[in-house]
């Protein structure tokens, strides 16, 4: 089954607005972890930001913030202000948190595309 | 960057041959994790190596084969290469547990399976 679920078709975005990338996740474990992560067309899977489920807070890490709705299992990220740069494609993935599982689970991707 | 890194960047093999891709992890980083990409999926697990042991497997056939060595640098190999092997595949380390055991990924290898 299909843990982490990504269905938006790729987006266009303009320069120096925001965009919300939606994931939704599923997972009977208490404790899990999220994250994101962007690939540009190079390749390199690059982390950007991570969500415990014990987390209170959203995470933020600069312009990405995580809108982390947990009875709702979704994790959606937000890019603030996108610049060029941020057009690539972007992961959400989950690691179930037992003992000795390191795993993560990703979804498809959605493809960000920024326009100036 | 990340610090991870990878050997070859690209290579193509035919069918029935046997490849083997390296993998560097980040200094201090003794897990190390394999996973495969198809074209326009996200990454796939493979396999989990820590502290030479394997730690863990994803929904591969017993061909794929990994070893981690001392210095917690890793191999991925694959025998009998089928034509759907063609993809592009990725190495992570983990950080300690103190900083959430985030995985962070190398460039990847992309393999052409002719």
């Amino acid at each position: 089954a299909q843990k982490i679920t990504q269905t938006q078709p790729g987006m266009f975005v303009q320069e120096k607005e925001a965009v919300t990338l939606d994931c939704t996740y599923d997972t009977s474990d208490q404790s899990y972890g999220l994250f994101w992560y962007k690939q540009p067309s190079s390749g390199e899977m690059i982390f950007l930001i991570y969500q415990g489920s014990y987390d209170e807070q959203n995470a933020t890490e600069g312009r990405y913030s995580l809108n982390f709705q947990k009875a709702r299992k979704s994790a959606n990220l937000v890019i603030s202000a996108s610049q060029l740069g941020d057009s690539a494609m972007y992961f959400c993935a989950m690691r179930e948190e037992y003992y000795g599982n390191n795993r993560l689970a990703f979804g498809k991707g959605n493809q960000v595309v920024v326009i100036p | 960057e990340t610090g991870v890194t990878q050997s070859p960047t690209h290579l193509i093999k035919t069918r029935g041959q046997q490849v083997t891709l390296r993998c560097s992890s980040q200094s201090g980083h003794n897990t190390v994790s394999w996973y495969q990409q198809a074209l326009g999926q996200g990454p796939q697990f493979i396999f989990q190596y820590y502290r030479e042991e394997e730690n863990g497997r994803g929904n591969f056939p017993p061909r794929f084969s990994g070893l981690q060595f001392p210095n917690y640098s890793s191999e991925l190999n694959v025998n009998a290469l089928e034509l759907n092997d063609s993809a592009l595949y990725l190495c992570a380390s983990s950080s300690p547990p103190s900083e959430k055991e985030t995985q962070y990924f190398g460039p990847g290898t992309r393999l052409l399976v002719l």
